[in-house]
C-alpha cells in the first residue's frame, strides 16, 4: 500500500522558475523524506524532515511539513535543466522499523 | 567508495525460469530492502531485512524469495511463481529507523 500521494503527477516549467510539489500521507510518521530519481536510475536522497520539524532547507530545496494536515511540500527554487527528474516522498512510520512507504511521484521537466 | 551495487543492470528471463538479482553494500548498514517499480509508479516493498539471517515480507512478497547470510549482501530471487515479473527492481540500505536510504542503480528485468 502507498502511504504518500504526490501532487501534481507532472509539472513542466522553464529554467529559473520555482517548482512546488506536495505530498499527502495517511498515518502518523517518524519522519518524511524526499528523493529524486533520474530516468532509469536509482533514487537519491534529498532531504529528511522529522515529525517535530516544520521546515527544512538544503541549498535550493525547501521542505515543509504539516503533521496536522498530514502533508508536506517540496520547493525547488531557480530550477535548472538538471533538475528534470521524478521526485518522490517517502514516509517512515513509528511501527515501520525503518521501512519507507513511497508515493507515486511527481515528474518534473525543466526546459531551457 | 562506499555504496550499494546492483547487478546485472539488465536481465532477461524466460517463462518458468528463476532468476537472482544481486545487491551488495559496503556502507556497513544493518537494514536492506528490495523494492519493485512499475512504469510511472512509485516503489513497492518486496522484502526487507534488519539483521543478518533475518528478513520479513513486504507488501508484495508473493513469487519472490531472499536470503541474508552476510551483512553486505541481500540477493533477490524472482521465482516462476511471480506471474508478472517485468519491472525495475531497486535495492536499498540504511541504518534502520529514522535514517535515509541509499539506493543501488537498479536492475531492469524483462520476461521474454
Amino acid at each position: 500500500s502507498q502511504q504518500g500521494e504526490e501532487d501534481p503527477q507532472a509539472l513542466s516549467i522553464q529554467e529559473g522558475e520555482n517548482a512546488t510539489m506536495n505530498c499527502s500521507y495517511k498515518t502518523s510518521i517518524n519522519n518524511l523524506q524526499w528523493y529524486r530519481q533520474n530516468s532509469g536510475r536509482g533514487l537519491v536522497h534529498l532531504i529528511l524532515i522529522r515529525s517535530n520539524e516544520r521546515e527544512k532547507h538544503s541549498g535550493r530545496l525547501r521542505v515543509t511539513l504539516d503533521t496536522s494536515k498530514k502533508s508536506s511540500s517540496l520547493l525547488i527554487t531557480a530550477s535548472r535543466a538538471a533538475d528534470t527528474a521524478s521526485y518522490f516522498c517517502a514516509t517512515d512510520a513509528p511501527d515501520s522499523w525503518g521501512k519507507l512507504q513511497f508515493g507515486a511521484g511527481t515528474q518534473v521537466v525543466v526546459t531551457p | 567508495d562506499g555504496g550499494i551495487t546492483q547487478s546485472p543492470k539488465y536481465l532477461f528471463r524466460k517463462e518458468g525460469q528463476n532468476v537472482t538479482l544481486s545487491c551488495e553494500q559496503n556502507l556497513n548498514h544493518d537494514a536492506m530492502y528490495w523494492y519493485r517499480q512499475d512504469p510511472g509508479q512509485g516503489l513497492r516493498l518486496i522484502y526487507y531485512s534488519q539483521i543478518v539471517n533475518d528478513f520479513q515480507k513486504g507488501d508484495i512478497a508473493e513469487g519472490y524469495s531472499v536470503s541474508r547470510e552476510k551483512k553486505e549482501s541481500f540477493p533477490l530471487t524472482v521465482t516462476s511463481a511471480q506471474k508478472n515479473p517485468t519491472a525495475f527492481y531497486l535495492c536499498a540500505s540504511n541504518w534502520g529507523v529514522g535514517t535515509e536510504a541509499f539506493f543501488g542503480q537498479g536492475t531492469r528485468l524483462t520476461v521474454v
